[in-house]
């Protein structure tokens, strides 16, 4: 059974440049979820996607945007980079989605997005 | 407004004792409560949970403590050893949601 992987490790863009990160699930999982981890901070919910839709949203701006593919694996996209996007992402599969009682989720390593 | 909080940073314990690790909360729809273990260059790992209909669950040396009327848990590790040393994240749920809200994390460093 291989485990949640994402890509890239690490990454340094500069601000106002886009960034795509991404994600592959679980084998088994069809629902992903996308944190964002800032220094000291805990993991911040951004969206999650479930059979390709998005199935909630944090409070994030729209420069956030996700897909989520056939095989369930699924990108992150930020536009117009900040500063202040500089954090871990961190990416969660699981199974089920609406009307599931499934809470546990399985993390990824993570990608360290330095925006300088 | 943090509605998880785990207010202290780090947390050292000599092998062999018990780690207690505290969690504080301040919405009262949340009703299902986990902690999570993060090692370096690693992502959380769940390590156990607590519906508000129970005051304790038990997982080998682990143990969740839940008090509702102080909007307070614990994670109990006995013994400690070496390797639990790692962050460890209180998250809590609300209602149908799937969506947890998580604390910053408690540092806990276990001493040979």
């Amino acid at each position: 059974e291989t485990g949640v992987t994402q890509s890239p490790t690490h990454l340094i863009k500069t601000r106002g440049q886009q960034v795509t990160l991404r994600c592959s699930s679980q084998s088994g999982h069809n629902t992903v979820s996308w944190y964002q981890q800032a220094l000291g901070q805990g993991p911040q919910f951004i969206f999650q996607y479930y059979r390709e839709e998005e199935n909630g949203r944090g409070n994030f701006p729209p420069r956030f945007s996700g897909l989520q593919f056939p095989n369930y694996s699924s990108e992150l996209n930020v536009n117009a980079l900040e500063l202040d996007d500089s954090a871990l992402y961190l990416c969660a599969s699981s199974w089920g989605g609406p009307g599931t009682t499934s809470y546990e989720q399985y993390f990824g390593p993570g990608t360290r997005l330095t925006v300088t | 407004d943090q509605q998880v909080k785990q207010n202290s940073p780090s947390l050292s314990v000599q092998e062999g004792r018990i780690s207690i690790l505290n969690c504080d909360y301040t919405n009262s729809m949340f009703d299902y409560f986990l902690w999570y273990k993060k090692y370096p260059a690693e992502g959380p790992t769940f390590l156990i949970s607590i519906s508000s209909i129970k005051d304790k669950n038990e997982d080998g040396r682990f143990t969740v403590f839940l008090n509702k009327s102080a909007k307070h848990l614990s994670l109990h590790i006995v013994p400690s050893q070496p390797g639990d040393s790692a962050v460890y994240f209180c998250a809590a749920k609300s209602g149908g949601s799937y969506i947890p809200t998580f604390g910053r994390g408690t540092s806990l460093i276990v001493h040979p």
